[in-house]
């Protein structure tokens, strides 16, 4: 069975700091995705990436980043320039592809960012 | 990216008593998921929408709890049924792009509360 794991319970940091959120994942499976996603104080959960296992290549947008390593098993994301607006939960999830019915996320427990002014 | 509405945003139920949420969907989409996150925690798929059929549940969830509907392609209801404070949790829909790995959006969610 598959496992996604956040160590980070809650992380605070100060306006403009950079800030890492890690996640490590378990699947014996050679094909998956990984997603993180926003979770606001207003609750709604927000998309931010999707990432198949053959991509290996990092990604940026804007002042987020994500660096995949399948050799560690890892889909840290990182927030450049922290904002108040920033604070929220960020769930890590994995899904797997290998057909039929395998269509679940299994999130990890989430890590709170709190960005102070 | 698919619009959802769900509804209510939130409600406090008595216990014992029963309270349906609604997602709707902007567009026809293939797959519509229920997920609970309990306070503090992580979320867990409750079960798959399945469209003209009985929903898939997971272990620990059973239709008679969680009644779902399906009637068309945009839109689900769940049933939270015989309410306890157990079952105080946020209530999401999530939806499937185009196909079940690709993005996957969730609703706004619905905050319950059973006293």
């Amino acid at each position: 069975a598959q496992k996604v794991t956040q160590a980070q319970t809650e992380i605070s940091v100060v306006e403009k700091e950079d800030v890492t959120l890690d996640c490590v994942y378990e699947t014996r499976d050679t094909t998956y995705y990984l997603f993180w996603y926003k979770q606001p104080p207003s609750g709604e959960l927000v998309f931010l990436i999707r990432r198949n296992s053959f991509d290996e290549q990092n990604e940026i947008s804007g002042r987020y980043s994500w660096n995949f390593q399948k050799s560690t098993s890892s889909f840290n994301f990182t927030i450049t320039a922290s904002q108040v607006v920033d604070s929220a939960v960020y769930f890590c999830a994995l899904i797997l592809n290998s057909g039929g019915s395998n269509y679940k996320l299994t999130f990890g427990k989430g890590t709170l960012l709190t960005v102070n002014p | 990216s698919a619009v959802i509405s769900q509804k209510p945003s939130r409600d406090i139920c008595q216990r014992g008593t029963s309270l349906t949420i609604q997602c709707q969907v902007d567009s026809q989409v293939t797959m519509m998921f229920w997920y609970r996150q309990q306070p503090g925690q992580s979320l867990t798929l409750i079960a798959t929408a399945n469209q003209g059929s009985e929903a898939t549940y997971e272990s620990g969830f059973v239709i008679d709890k969680f009644p779902i509907s399906r009637p068309n392609l945009t839109f689900s209801t769940l049933t939270v049924s015989n309410m306890s404070p157990e079952d105080s949790s946020i209530y999401l829909c999530s939806v499937g792009d185009r196909g079940y790995n690709e993005k996957l959006f969730f609703g706004s969610g619905t905050q319950l509360s059973v006293l």
